[in-house]
């Protein structure tokens, strides 16, 4: 069966600090992976996906970026930290023929 | 930008109750879904309505969409104290396939009291 692994569940950063979450999925192959940030009550904003490994697409204009080095995990980096960036970022995957998404568990991200 | 849009933002019922939830979205869709979160946890898919489908049940959910007026109704009859959650619909413009993704509204938080 298939599951997603995301960590870790929480992090505190200093402004101006880097970052990297990693996202992996097991089970299956050639998934689509996206990102997506919440922040207390605006609901869950689409930050990146990908289709292949390499293939990156941006939703908004942003201190992130994101990278898939392999077909199955997904990072999100940033070289300097702000304090916008504090929020709870979830990793998620859909197969190819398949509409739902599947979530990872979240980090919740501090930004101090 | 927001797709779908949930009303009401709050709901406080109490056990055995049923509970309505609304969904209204701006553009085409091929599909809409509803996801429950459970605090600080992810998201967890609980159906999917098509475009050309008008009702759906899964157990105690029953989802109703009707694009005409760009709206969907998420019900959850004979509720629990375990329903307590937050519920999301998505829209999805593409259906499956490599460029699928899905739009969030803002959620509703449900509350069952005991």
């Amino acid at each position: 069966s298939q599951t997603i692994h995301q960590w870790p569940a929480t992090l505190v950063q200093p402004v101006g600090s880097p970052l990297s979450l990693e996202c992996t999925v097991e089970g299956t192959s050639n998934p689509n992976l996206y990102w997506y940030r919440q922040a207390a009550g605006r609901g869950l904003q689409l930050l990146f996906y990908s289709v292949g490994i390499g293939q990156i697409s941006s939703e908004v204009p942003q201190n992130l970026s994101a990278s898939r080095p392999q077909d199955r995990q997904f990072i999100l980096s940033s070289k300097k930290l702000l304090l916008s960036d504090s929020g709870f970022y979830l990793c998620a995957w859909k197969g190819r023929a398949n509409e739902k998404l599947f979530f990872g568990s979240g980090t919740q991200l501090s930004v101090l | 930008s927001q797709q779908g849009e949930e009303d009401p933002q709050a709901l406080s019922i109490q056990e055995g109750e049923n509970a309505t939830m609304n969904c209204s979205y701006k553009t085409s869709i091929n599909n809409l879904q509803w996801y429950r979160q459970n605090s600080g946890r992810g998201l967890v898919h609980l159906i999917l309505i098509r475009s050309n489908e008008r009702e759906k049940h899964s157990g105690r959910l029953r989802v109703t969409l009707d694009t005409s007026k760009k709206s969907s109704s998420l019900l959850i009859t004979a509720s629990r104290a375990a329903d307590t959650a937050s519920y999301f619909c998505a829209t999805d413009a593409t259906g499956a396939g490599a460029n699928s993704k899905l739009t969030f509204g803002k959620g509703i938080t449900l509350s069952v009291r005991p």
